[in-house]
Parts: structure tokens; sequence; C-alpha cells
């Protein structure tokens, strides 16, 4: 068990840019999850799926923001036209999804600079 | 939805101290309850969850009960260590959201 692991782990880009993030899971798990989290504040919710479809997305989701797990196994969370206010720290986690109490693993994070 | 009230840190002890961190949530329901760890420039790891009224998680000395008649899930240890030093998040899980939402989080600091 490798656990979830996500690329790139740092990444600095210009206001009104494109950037994507990789995460892959840990392997059997059918859940995954986003979250972003700002200094000095929990992690917030921003969508989920399960296998492939995604089956939730706050309303923190703006249309800049896209995600996608095609094949059930990683998934990519894209921001086009970043904004400063993008600026966090953006964490995934799976899980052995549908049991009471289902434990969510997180990855190390993404933290993305907008300059 | 869900919504967490954590007490607000820096919370800082000598070691061997004692420890309590507050945390009351509002849900629909019962929800799962979890509290998260985050050590200096790591990820967020479970430290212990609970899953119905009156059950008690416990993790490396750390424990919290499951209390549904006052919504709370505070988190406790009878001796701190230095290496205890992290910022410890509460998170009730909506079964009908499947998210966690979480608390501000506590930073504990334990002096030698």
């Amino acid at each position: 068990d490798t656990g979830v692991s996500q690329d790139p782990r740092h990444k600095i880009t210009k206001r009104g840019q494109n950037v994507t993030f990789r995460c892959d899971p840990i392997s059997e798990h059918n859940r995954l999850y986003w979250y972003r989290q700002t200094l000095g504040q929990g992690p917030e919710f921003l969508t989920y799926f399960q296998n492939e479809a995604q089956l939730e997305k706050s309303r923190l989701l703006s249309d800049r923001f896209s995600a996608e797990r095609p094949k059930g196994s990683f998934s990519t969370l894209e921001i086009q036209r970043t904004e400063q206010g993008d600026s966090a720290m953006y964490l995934c986690a799976s899980s052995l999804g549908g049991g009471l109490g289902e434990t969510q693993y997180f990855g190390p994070g993404t933290r993305l600079l907008v300059l | 939805g869900n919504s967490v009230t954590q007490m607000e840190g820096p919370v800082t002890l000598s070691e061997e101290a004692f420890l309590t961190i507050n945390c009351t949530y509002t849900a629909t329901g019962y929800p799962s309850l979890f509290w998260y760890v985050q050590y200096p420039g790591e990820g967020l790891q479970l430290l212990l969850k609970a899953t119905k009224a009156d059950d008690k998680g416990s993790n490396k000395g750390f424990e919290a009960t499951y209390r549904k008649e006052t919504t709370s899930f505070h988190l406790e240890k009878g001796s701190v260590q230095v290496s205890d030093s992290a910022v410890y998040f509460c998170a009730p899980y909506n079964n009908a959201g499947n998210m966690l939402t979480f608390g501000g989080g506590t930073r504990l600091m334990v002096k030698p």
C-alpha cells in the first residue's frame, strides 16, 4: 500500500494561466475526494467520485474548476484562468466507500501559488 | 449540512500535561466522527474515529467519546509529548453528502 499520491507537490503560476493536478488513490479504493485548504483553515470539500462518476460538487467549485476520473482510478483537477484567490493547498483523499465510518486517506497535497 | 466548532489555538502545554481539545458539531442525523492530525510538513492523517453514540475512539494515547446528547467529540490525552505538536482537526462525516466537514483546526505546541 503506497498511499495516496499527488503531483505536482508545488505549483507556481501566473494569474490567468491554466493548471492541472493529478491524484493517484490507494489502488482498491472506489471513492476519490478533492478538498481545498487555505492557510490556517480546515480543508473544504470540493467534489467526489465513486468510480468514474462525479456524484457531488460543492458550490465552491466554480465553472473554472473541472475534475475527472476517466477510468475510475487516477483523477485530475483543472483550474482554468487562475485567480490569486485560488492559491491554496489542494488535497486528494480516497476511501473504500459505502460503510459506516468509512475512513478517507489523504495525500500530501499540491500547494498552488497564483502570482 | 454539517458544521463544526473547535476550540481556537494555539494551545501551548508542557510535556506530560493533560490535553483537552473541544469539538462540537451540528449535523442531520448521526454522523460518524473523526479526528485528523497534521504534523508539520506532512499530510492529514487519521487519528481516531467513532461511528455511533457512546463509542470511544482511541489511538496513540488519544481518546474521544461520541456524545450524542451534547453533540460533542472532545479530544483528550493524559500526558502529551513534544512529538504531539501538530494541528488537530475535528470532522463529522456527512452521510448524505458523502463528505467530511472540517473544523478550523487547533494547533498544539508541546514544550519540553
